[in-house]
């Protein structure tokens, strides 16, 4: 099955405490990306991804890093996360030649 | 910058109603526009597209037609369902490959 996963789904952490969330595709699709959904803002892009090792900033990049060291996956590491970083997390993959985009079941983070 | 703007939510229909959820654009260049879906407790999914002016995006009796005179591009269905009941989004791909999402409008259809 064609599929974008996600994992942890909640994660509830304290401020500072660095955290990796695992986003993984199995539709050998080139483009990967990252966002964050808040209330009343919508979804924001965080980073994209076009292939491995080419990744650049979205939207709303600061206090996020991402790496893509192989082509289904593509990690967000937060490495102090901070309260205003408590949003639900989406991972989404494409392929270069295709308009839709796929997205995973999404990640729930709570920082206190 | 680039943006979308959706209409506010939420939106309650009773079944078999007309909706419309209006989407204006700003961007530079010739975006690809998209409606896509989240169900509660789902990722979103691509409803429907369209990527050259005057293009109508269709899926499911939705239609949404590119209108680059207006910058929108507004969501329509003749005849809503319950099972339509989720919260919408309003997007646009821009020529750098960045996409921009509306806040979202909620859709509640009641029987």
């Amino acid at each position: 099955e064609a599929q974008v996963t996600q994992n942890p789904r909640y994660l509830i952490t304290v401020t500072g405490k660095k955290l990796t969330v695992t986003c993984s595709q199995n539709m050998n699709h080139e483009y990967m990306s990252w966002y964050r959904q808040d209330p009343g803002l919508g979804l924001r892009q965080i980073y994209y991804s076009m292939n491995v090792e080419v990744t650049d900033k979205g939207d709303v990049p600061e206090g996020y890093k991402v790496s893509r060291k192989e082509k289904r996956n593509f990690p967000l590491i937060l490495e102090s996360p901070s309260p205003n970083q408590t949003s639900l997390y989406f991972c989404a993959s494409r392929a270069h030649s295709s308009y839709e985009q796929y997205f995973g079941p999404g990640t729930r983070l709570t920082v206190t | 910058g680039d943006s979308v703007t959706q209409m506010e939510g939420p939106v309650t229909l009773s079944e078999e109603a007309f909706l419309t959820i209006n989407c204006t654009y700003t961007a530079t260049g010739y975006p690809s526009l998209f409606w896509y879906v989240q169900y509660p407790g789902e990722g979103l999914q691509l409803l429907l597209k369209a990527t050259k002016a005057d293009d109508k995006g269709s899926n499911k009796g939705f239609e949404a037609t590119y209108r680059k005179e207006t910058t929108s591009f507004h969501l329509e269905k003749g005849s809503v369902q319950v099972s339509d009941s989720a919260v919408y989004f309003c997007a646009l791909r821009n020529t750098g490959n960045q996409f921009y999402f509306g806040t979202g409008t909620s859709l509640t259809v009641i029987p």
